[in-house]
C-alpha cells in the first residue's frame, strides 16, 4: 500500500522560503497526480497545487506567484517551495495522490509548519 | 474560483442517527464532488468521489448525492467511529476548493 510522508523544517522565518518534501513509499510517482494542500491550525483546507508524473503543474492562483512544485522521480519524492513566507502561511501541509486529476485518494500524514521570527 | 458552502456548520446528534449535511457551490460542477472526513490530528479520508461513488474500504452507510449545485453526504446510522468533521471538495474547475467543514458532535 503506497505511503507519503512530508519531512521539512518545522519553523521557518517571515520573508523566507518554505521548502517540504513527500517521499512516496510502496509505488510509484508514474500515474498519478500529486497534491499539495495545508490547514492552517483549527482552520479548513486550502488545496496549493499539483505536479502530474509528466511533469505538469496547477497552482492555486492565489498562491502561483509564490510556489512552486516539483518531482524527483529517481528518489520517488515531490517536492513544495513557498516563497517570502508570513505568519498566514503557518498551516499543516499535506500531500496528496490521486489518479485522475480531482479526488484525493491517499494522503501523507502531514507536517505543521510555523512562521515565526 | 468556485465557492463551496457547507451547512450546518456543526451537527449535534447521537449514535444510530441518520445524518445529512449539505454542500452547495456556487456555480454548477456537474457531478465533480468529493466529501472527506477528518479527526483531529489526522489527515483527511476520502469518503465518496464523482458525488456518489463510495470508496473502496469505506462502510456502506455512507452515501452521497447531487449534481450542479447541490449536494448531500448521508450517514444512514451513526456509528461513534463517525463523529468528525468533514469536507466537501470540487474538481470541476480550478482550483480546487473545500466547504468550510461541518463538525458532527455526540448530542
Amino acid at each position: 500500500q503506497v505511503q507519503l510522508q512530508e519531512s521539512g523544517p518545522g519553523l521557518v522565518k517571515p520573508s523566507e522560503t518554505l521548502s517540504l518534501t513527500c517521499t512516496v513509499s510502496g509505488g510509484s510517482i508514474s500515474g498519478y497526480y500529486w497534491s499539495w494542500i495545508r490547514q492552517p491550525p483549527g482552520k479548513g483546507l486550502e488545496w496549493i497545487g499539483y505536479i502530474h508524473y509528466s511533469g505538469s503543474t496547477n497552482y492555486n492562483p492565489s498562491l502561483k506567484s509564490r510556489v512552486t512544485i516539483s518531482e524527483d522521480t529517481s528518489k520517488n519524492q515531490l517536492s513544495l517551495k513557498l516563497s517570502s513566507v508570513t505568519a498566514a502561511d503557518t498551516a499543516v501541509y499535506y500531500c496528496a495522490r490521486d489518479r485522475y486529476g480531482g479526488y484525493l485518494q491517499h494522503w501523507g500524514q502531514g507536517t505543521l509548519v510555523t512562521v515565526s521570527s | 474560483d468556485i465557492q463551496m458552502t457547507q451547512s450546518p456548520s456543526t451537527l449535534s446528534a447521537s449514535v444510530g442517527d441518520r445524518v445529512t449535511i449539505t454542500c452547495r457551490a456556487s456555480q454548477s460542477i456537474s457531478s465533480w464532488l468529493a466529501w472527506y472526513q477528518q479527526k483531529p490530528g489526522i489527515a483527511p479520508n476520502l469518503l465518496i468521489y464523482k458525488a456518489s461513488s463510495l470508496e473502496s474500504g469505506v462502510p456502506s452507510r455512507f452515501s452521497g448525492s447531487g449534481s450542479g449545485t447541490e449536494f448531500t453526504l448521508t450517514i444512514s446510522s451513526l456509528q461513534p467511529d463517525d463523529f468528525a468533521t468533514y469536507y466537501c471538495q470540487q474538481y470541476n474547475s480550478y482550483p480546487w476548493t473545500f466547504g468550510q467543514g461541518t463538525k458532527v458532535e455526540i448530542k
